[in-house]
């Protein structure tokens, strides 16, 4: 059994670039949240996708935005890149939404700078 | 929305116990949980509570509390490894997480 994979694990961008970051679930989870967590803080939830479509969003702008594959990979976007983005993006992967499914599994993450 | 209150550092001595609360108001719930995170690395589940009480796993223990928003993650035997944040998160009914700010717990000697 694989586990949550992220790729890259750094990332230097300049402002008003765009980035997007990978992340490869753990085999047989068809769920993934992405979290924004800056240094000090706890992570912040950005979105979660289920079997492919978006199924809840935080608090973020539209700039952030994502994708999930068929085979449950998912894609994080961010355009017009600000200082404030550097963070280490995690992404976690489940088994469904319901409460037997509760374990969330983190990858272990990309660090993004933004200069 | 929600809420999510835990003390932002702790030490502790190695060998002692230590006490980790967490207090949280959320529009929804559907389950507390607890992970440790080293400066770094991805969070590390710890444990999970819907129900009130307390649940043990070896040397941790986890309660809940919801008719008072509360729960609280208890370390005993503590070990130079357990130096770490603690990350309280509430689940909601749609399985989206909200987590505090952890608790930077530093273990001595």
């Amino acid at each position: 059994e694989t586990g949550v994979t992220q790729s890259p694990t750094h990332l230097i961008k300049t402002r008003g670039q765009q980035v997007t970051l990978r992340c490869s679930s753990q085999s047989g989870h068809n769920t993934v949240s992405w979290y924004q967590q800056a240094l000090g803080q706890g992570p912040q939830f950005i979105f979660q996708y289920y079997r492919e479509e978006e199924n809840g969003r935080g608090n973020f702008p539209p700039r952030f935005s994502g994708l999930q594959f068929p085979n449950y990979s998912s894609e994080l976007n961010v355009n017009a890149l600000e200082l404030d983005d550097s963070a280490l993006y995690l992404c976690a992967s489940s088994l469904g939404l319901g409460t037997d499914a509760y374990e969330q599994y983190f990858g272990p993450g990309t660090r993004l700078t933004v200069t | 929305g929600q809420n999510i209150d835990q003390p932002t550092e702790m030490t502790a001595t190695e060998g002692a116990i230590v006490q980790i609360n967490c207090t949280y108001q959320t529009s929804g719930f559907n389950g507390l949980f607890w992970y440790q995170q080293h400066a770094g690395e991805a969070p590390t589940f710890l444990s999970y509570n819907v129900l009130d009480g307390l649940e043990e796993k070896g040397r941790f223990s986890s309660f809940l509390s919801r008719s008072k928003g509360y729960s609280y993650l208890l370390l005993k035997e503590l070990q130079m490894k357990d130096s770490a944040s603690y990350l309280c998160a509430v689940k909601n009914a749609g399985n989206m997480l909200t987590f505090g700010g952890g608790t930077r717990l530093m273990v001595k000697p």
